[in-house]
């Protein structure tokens, strides 16, 4: 296992265009997480599933996006009508429940990203 | 409302000198806390967390939950370690929050 894995690396696209994200967890990982992250700042909460039910949307996920994990294992992120505020850099990540390594918080495991520009 | 501070963005110390990267939290529950760092074109990944109790890359963490900080230290940084690093409570409900980082550059 490679770990996470995020395509596409980068994505420049113009405003008003849809885009879509994809993301593979670590194989044994139930749950999945997107996160926003912009220059100057750690990453924001955007969303997240365990298998394929999603439990959580932040206000940050206005009406224009929209993810899926239809089988419990990959998952999209799509925007709509991209807006030139959307540029940043898309981070997904996994966890495996608690109680499996331990503790009662999660260790992330993060992909390297899909840095989005909107012209 | 969970929130994470880490007051300094830019960290710069000298070979061979202590560091101490800050992190303040304000959390509802009882939150594991994480250090997380993104060396140079690398991805983010977990240096520590508070219950291991372990010293990773010569990194430890305490946590004070009186006042509740859970300050990164290292006695002697090596040039290796500099990178971005992320202070991130967490509990089983979901999401980790994240401060918004401190660049550490440690000098030859």
């Amino acid at each position: 296992d490679t770990g996470v894995s995020q395509n596409p690396r980068h994505k420049i696209t113009k405003r008003g265009q849809n885009v879509t994200f994809r993301c593979d967890p670590i194989s044994e990982h139930n749950r999945l997480y997107w996160y926003r992250q912009t220059l100057g700042q750690g990453p924001e909460f955007l969303t997240y599933f365990q298998n394929e039910a999603q439990l959580e949307k932040s206000r940050l996920l206005s009406d224009r996006f929209s993810a899926e994990r239809p089988k419990g294992s990959f998952s999209t992120l799509e925007i709509q009508r991209t807006e030139q505020g959307d540029s940043a850099m898309y981070l997904c990540a996994s966890s495996s429940l608690p109680g499996r390594t331990g503790g009662t918080g999660e260790k992330l495991f993060f992909g390297s990203g899909t840095q989005l520009s909107v012209l | 409302a969970q929130r994470v501070t880490q007051p300094e963005k830019l960290l710069s110390v000298f070979k061979g000198a202590p560091v101490e990267l800050k992190c303040n939290y304000s959390y509802s529950g009882s939150p594991e806390l994480f250090w997380y760092v993104q060396y140079s074109r690398q991805r983010l990944q977990l240096l520590l967390r508070h219950i291991s109790r372990e010293s990773i890359k010569g990194f430890t963490a305490d946590l004070n939950k009186g006042e509740t900080s859970f300050h990164l230290k290292k006695p002697f940084a090596q040039e290796e370690d500099s990178a971005m690093y992320y202070c991130a409570p967490n509990t089983n409900a979901g999401k980790s929050t994240f401060g918004d980082g401190t660049t550490l550059t440690v000098k030859p």
